[in-house]
């Protein structure tokens, strides 16, 4: 089973900012990353996969980055809509795994 | 529009079984992969299994496997999760996703359930 470490489990931030999601990986998964987007009540949603593409319709503000153990998502220019928690998701091998989840909240 | 239905709440008690089952249209049902995901009240997403419906296939995380059963009925485009004995601890939220191959970059849950909410109480 691969772990993964999802950091900061929570993060206040303010509209406009440029936030940055964290996960680390117990071993390498080359790039086979996805992250989610959930909104209270409601299913997740696929932002990216392969890491670092953004599924469609999904703003460009949004983006990956990383490669092996080590991966980042970030927010360039906070907006209302994106208060949310983030998770990432590694498909690299079964079982898939996800992160533990980090609650951007209002600052 | 591809999409896919899950069934309504449950509330059971324990030692009760029950299945739930998530329905798909607006796509080939039996050319993707459809996998369940548990979110307990208050935490995060946790992956349970998946199953191929063309061919049945299935895989079980190693916390899930002998607690629940995933099949697929093709011929009605949908697939179900079951348990056999419902403990209080299966309280949760429960997802179904497709998942999407996206060739060599590999693959993600791209479509969601609305979610079924499962609650086991005396």
């Amino acid at each position: 089973v691969i772990w993964m470490t999802q950091s900061p489990s929570l993060l206040s931030a303010s509209t406009g900012d440029r936030v940055t999601i964290s996960c680390r990986m117990s071993q390498g998964i080359s790039s086979y990353l996805a992250w989610y987007q959930q909104k209270p009540g409601k299913a997740p949603e696929l932002l990216i996969y392969a890491a670092s593409t953004l599924q469609s319709g999904v703003p460009s503000r949004f983006s990956g980055s990383g490669s092996g153990t080590d991966f980042t998502l970030t927010i360039s220019c906070l907006q209302s809509e994106d208060f949310a928690t983030y998770y990432c998701q590694q498909y690299y091998s079964f079982p898939w795994t996800f992160g533990q989840g980090t609650k951007v909240e209002i600052k | 529009e591809v999409q896919l239905v899950q069934s309504g709440a449950e509330v059971k008690k324990p030692g009760e079984s029950l299945k739930i089952s998530c329905k798909g249209s607006g796509y080939s049902f039996t050319s993707y992969w459809i996998g369940w995901v548990r979110q307990m009240p208050g935490k995060g997403l946790e992956w349970m299994g998946i199953i191929y419906p063309g061919d049945s296939d299935t895989r079980y995380s190693p916390s899930f496997q002998g607690q629940v059963t995933i099949s697929a009925d093709k011929s009605i485009s949908t697939a179900y999760l079951q348990w056999s004995s419902l403990k209080a601890s299966d309280t949760a939220m429960y997802y179904c996703a497709r998942r999407q191959d996206y060739g060599d970059e590999g693959n993600a849950f791209d479509i969601w359930g609305q979610g079924t909410m499962v609650t086991v109480s005396s």
